[in-house]
C-alpha cells in the first residue's frame, strides 16, 4: 500500500460544476500538505498549501485538511475548461522529503 | 526567464549508452531535486542536494549519479540504460529543505525512451 493514495480518474465534470479531489494517507507525522496541477507535457505547478488541520481558500480553490482522518481534499469551484489537467497531491512531516500522491485526471467539458 | 530549465526536453536512446540530463534554476533556492514520473504519473523522488551537498538519495540504481558543481545546477547521468528507466525525469527547487511554504518549482521535465 503507498502512503499516499488518489484516485487516478478521470474526472469529468461539465463546465461550471464543482470538482472535488481528495487523498488519503498513512502517515501520522505528515504535517504539510500541497496540491499540485500538471498540464500535459508540463511539470507540476503549485496550487494550494496548508499547514496541520483546516480549511485554506485562495480564489476558486478552497483545501481542507483532516488530519483526524487522514484525508485531504480539494475543491474547484465554477471550474473551466482550463482547469482540465491532472491534480497532484504532496505532503511532508517537517524535515523529511515531499511524498506525492499518483495524480487525478480531470476532465472540464464545456 | 525560465525558473527551472532542464535539457534535453526529449531524449531517445539505445540500451546500455550512457546520457546526461542537465538542470539549472535561476531563483536563488539552495535545494535542487530530481523526480521520476511513470507512465501512472507517480511521482517519486530520486536525489537531493541542499547546497550542493547530498541530502536524499532514495534506493536508485547506482547507476544514477547526480553532480551539483553549485547551488543552481544539478545533473543527472545515467549509465548503461535499460528499458524501465524510460520515463520523465523532473528537476525540481525549493526555498527550504523539505519544500514547505513555497512550494517546489518544478522543470517541464525530460521525457526519456529507451529503445
Amino acid at each position: 500500500q503507498k502512503e499516499v493514495e488518489q484516485d487516478p480518474g478521470p474526472l469529468s465534470v461539465p463546465e461550471g460544476a464543482i470538482v472535488s479531489l481528495n487523498c488519503t494517507y498513512s502517515n501520522s507525522a505528515f504535517q504539510y500538505f500541497m496540491w499540485y496541477r500538471q498540464y500535459s507535457r508540463k511539470g507540476p505547478e503549485l496550487l494550494m498549501y496548508t499547514y496541520s488541520s483546516g480549511n485554506k481558500e485562495d480564489g476558486r480553490f478552497t483545501a481542507q485538511v483532516d488530519k483526524s482522518s487522514k484525508y485531504i481534499s480539494l475543491f474547484i469551484r465554477d471550474s473551466q475548461p482550463s482547469d482540465s489537467a491532472t491534480y497532484l497531491c504532496a505532503m511532508t512531516a517537517a524535515g523529511n522529503k515531499l511524498t506525492f500522491g499518483g495524480g487525478t485526471r480531470v476532465l472540464v467539458k464545456p | 526567464d525560465t525558473a527551472v530549465s532542464q535539457t534535453p526536453k526529449y531524449l531517445v536512446t539505445q540500451m546500455g549508452n550512457d546520457k546526461s540530463i542537465k538542470c539549472e534554476q535561476n531563483l536563488g533556492h539552495d535545494t535542487m531535486y530530481w523526480y521520476k514520473q511513470d507512465s501512472k504519473k507517480f511521482l517519486k523522488i530520486m536525489f537531493s542536494y541542499n547546497n550542493k551537498e547530498l541530502i536524499i538519495n532514495e534506493t536508485v540504481p547506482n547507476r544514477f549519479s547526480p553532480k551539483s558543481p553549485d547551488k543552481a545546477h544539478l545533473n543527472l547521468h545515467i549509465n548503461s540504460l535499460e528499458l524501465g528507466d524510460s520515463a520523465v525525469y523532473f528537476c525540481a527547487s525549493s526555498q527550504a529543505r523539505t519544500g514547505v511554504g513555497s512550494g517546489y518549482t518544478f522543470g517541464s521535465g525530460t521525457r526519456l525512451t529507451v529503445v
